[in-house]
Order: C-alpha cells, then structure tokens, then sequence
C-alpha cells in the first residue's frame, strides 16, 4: 500500500519565517503535488511535480515555493509566512496512471502567528 | 475552470439509514471521478474511484455512480453506521492538470446511535 508521510501533524511559527513543510513517499511515483485545505474553501492546489527538479504551479502559488530534489520528496516552502497562510496542508501522490486513486499523507495544521 | 459541487452541504440521519450523496461538475471531460472520506484532522482516505468509461463502482456498502454526460456523481451508503461519520469528497480528475484533482467542498455526514 502506497505510504505518503508528512514530517509534522502540528506546526506553529511566527509571521516572516521560512517554513518548511516535507513530505515523502516510497512508490517511487512520479507526480506529486501540495494542497491547502480552508474551511469553506475545499483543498486547493497550490504546486505540483511530474518528476525530480520538475515543478508546476497550481491554483495558488503565491507566497509558496517548493522543492523536488529527490523523487521521492516533494518539500513545500513558505518564503515569508503570514497569517493568511494559516491552514491545513496535505501532500498526495496519484497512482502510475490516470485511473489510480489519489494517496494523501495525514497532513500538517499550520498556525502563523 | 471546472467547478465541482457537493450536495448537501450537511446531512444527519439515524443509525440503519440508506443515504445518498450528490456531485455535480460542469465539464465532462474528465479521467476519473473519486470519492475520498475525511475524518477530523486527518488526510483523505480513497473510497471509490470511477473511471470516465465507468458507470459505477462498488465496495462493501459503498456504491458510487457516474453519468458523465449530465455531469453527475452519486454516493450511495447502505445501512450508515456511527463510524460512517466523516466528511466526504468527491473530486474529478481532469486531463491536462498532472492528475491533479479538483475538489468539491464536501458533505458533512453525522450518523446517529
């Protein structure tokens, strides 16, 4: 079964900090992507990755950055946190193809004070 | 841009209950259509996965149903359960996003003793 780990469940930082959010996988898969989750907003994609150096922005990049220098880790940054960055974050890999369901880590809750 | 849709946005039934939860989404040309469940703070666990040739997908008491042509998605639960208490999303799959999924903003479920 497809395991996709997020190195923090809870993160508290402080407004202007680089933030870090990791996330890895052991499938060897080659997509991988970072999404936010906001009440009354749904999951939005924020950054995704076909493959290692390989990146693409999704809905709502701004304010993030992210880094792929292995395949199988995908990092998310935050260059200069705010408050409106306060959030769930949920990192997902898909299967080898396009009929494979989606696989999400436990995800990171975010508070920038 | 596509927009998906979840109806209703909240449901609460007694214990035993067959139920139904609704998807809509507004282009058609999709890969696939999945439903994942959330539990409070955790990340999306894939329930079912349909793909665009699909008319339906079964698991255990879960059935979900695709009429891609009217845009429409159903979920059907038999006999809930307490511990079918979740949020449940649905989200489509589109060509040209990376596999990345477009999400509908859920439906709350609460399944009473």
């Amino acid at each position: 079964d497809v395991k996709v780990t997020q190195s923090s469940r809870y993160l508290v930082k402080r407004t202007g900090e680089k933030v870090f959010l990791e996330c890895v996988q052991d499938m060897d898969h080659e997509n991988m992507f970072w999404y936010r989750q906001d009440p009354g907003l749904g999951l939005r994609l924020i950054y995704f990755s076909y493959d290692v150096k390989m990146k693409e922005k999704g809905d709502i990049p701004e304010g993030y950055s992210v880094s792929r220098e292995k395949k199988e880790r995908f990092s998310l940054i935050l260059e200069s946190a705010s408050t409106n960055q306060t959030s769930m974050y949920l990192c997902a890999t898909p299967g080898p193809n396009s009929n494979q369901p989606q696989h999400f880590g436990d995800g990171t809750r975010l508070s920038i004070l | 841009k596509q927009e998906v849709t979840q109806i209703p946005a909240a449901l609460s039934v007694p214990e035993g209950e067959n139920l139904v939860l609704n998807c809509s989404f507004t282009d058609s040309a999709i890969y696939n259509l999945q439903w994942f469940r959330q539990d409070p703070g955790k990340g999306l666990t894939s329930l079912l996965l349909i793909q665009s040739s699909q008319r339906e997908q079964t698991s255990g008491r879960l059935n979900a149903s695709l009429d891609k042509s009217s845009g429409r998605s159903t979920l059907y639960i038999a006999a809930s359960q307490p511990g079918d208490s979740a949020t449940y999303l649905c989200a489509v799959n589109e060509p040209n996003s990376g596999y990345a999924l477009n999400f509908g903003k859920g439906t709350s479920l609460l399944v009473t003793p």
